[in-house]
């Protein structure tokens, strides 16, 4: 069974860099693209980016400036690193598995099948 | 565009049937996938491509697509359906991954 365990610093100061990491085990990194998320306080979901096994990236283009995404795949986990935060940044972080399929002859689908329990990063001055 | 746009919120009667909907142009040729969120809970995955559930989630949640819409069913709604749901697809380039709003669903 596929699990994600996350942490990382949950209380940062305006400006400061937020680190999170994400341990996969059941799985190998191989063969799926793994992506963060969040969800500001009684908020919806959004999307941060995400990276394959080889390290491609594909980044949210309202964050792309300050987001960078990392993989170790000899610890099978994975990396976000968010700098110069704010208050807007205070959010609950998710770490989670793609994947992806198509039907003939051009229908595509994509999903996020396990999820990582969260981890709550606040910034406050 | 490259958004999915979901109504904020929809009730059911106990045992009745509800469908949600997510709506984008993205949805021409991708099946959205959905999400079950209750407070303080992680998302989980309810639904995925044309109708296909992980295991563990009830036949009674069921997914469909017509034009630019996608939708989820609740057939017999019980009271633990009560929770946000989700949409999610990639965007127009499929370099990204777009959520909708969300749809908090109250079981009466």
């Amino acid at each position: 069974q596929v699990q994600l365990q996350q942490w990382g610093a949950g209380l940062l100061k305006p400006s400061e860099t937020l680190s999170l990491t994400c341990a996969v085990s059941g799985e190998s990194l191989s063969g799926y693209f793994w992506s963060w998320i969040r969800q500001p306080p009684g908020k919806g979901l959004e999307w941060i980016g995400e990276i394959t096994h080889s390290g491609s990236t594909n980044y949210n283009p309202s964050l792309e400036s300050r987001v960078t995404i990392s993989i170790d795949t000899s610890n099978n986990q994975f990396s976000l690193r968010l700098s110069s935060v704010t208050a807007a940044d205070t959010a609950v972080y998710y770490c989670a598995r793609d994947g992806s399929g198509s039907y003939y002859p051009y229908y595509y689908y994509y999903y996020m099948d396990v999820w990582g329990k969260g981890a709550t990063v606040t910034v406050s001055s | 565009s490259s958004e999915l746009t979901q109504d904020p919120a929809v009730s059911v009667a106990l045992g009745q049937t509800v469908r949600i909907t997510c709506q984008g142009d993205r949805l021409k040729w991708n099946y959205a996938s959905w999400y079950q969120q209750k407070p303080g809970q992680a998302p989980i995955l309810v639904i995925y491509g044309r109708n296909n559930r992980p295991s563990g989630i009830p036949d009674r949640i069921s997914g469909s697509s017509s034009e630019d819409t996608s939708s989820l069913t609740i057939t017999g709604a019980q009271a633990e359906d009560e929770a946000a749901y989700y949409c999610n697809s990639r965007d127009s380039s499929g370099k990204h991954v777009v959520f909708g709003g969300g749809t908090k669903l109250t079981v009466l």
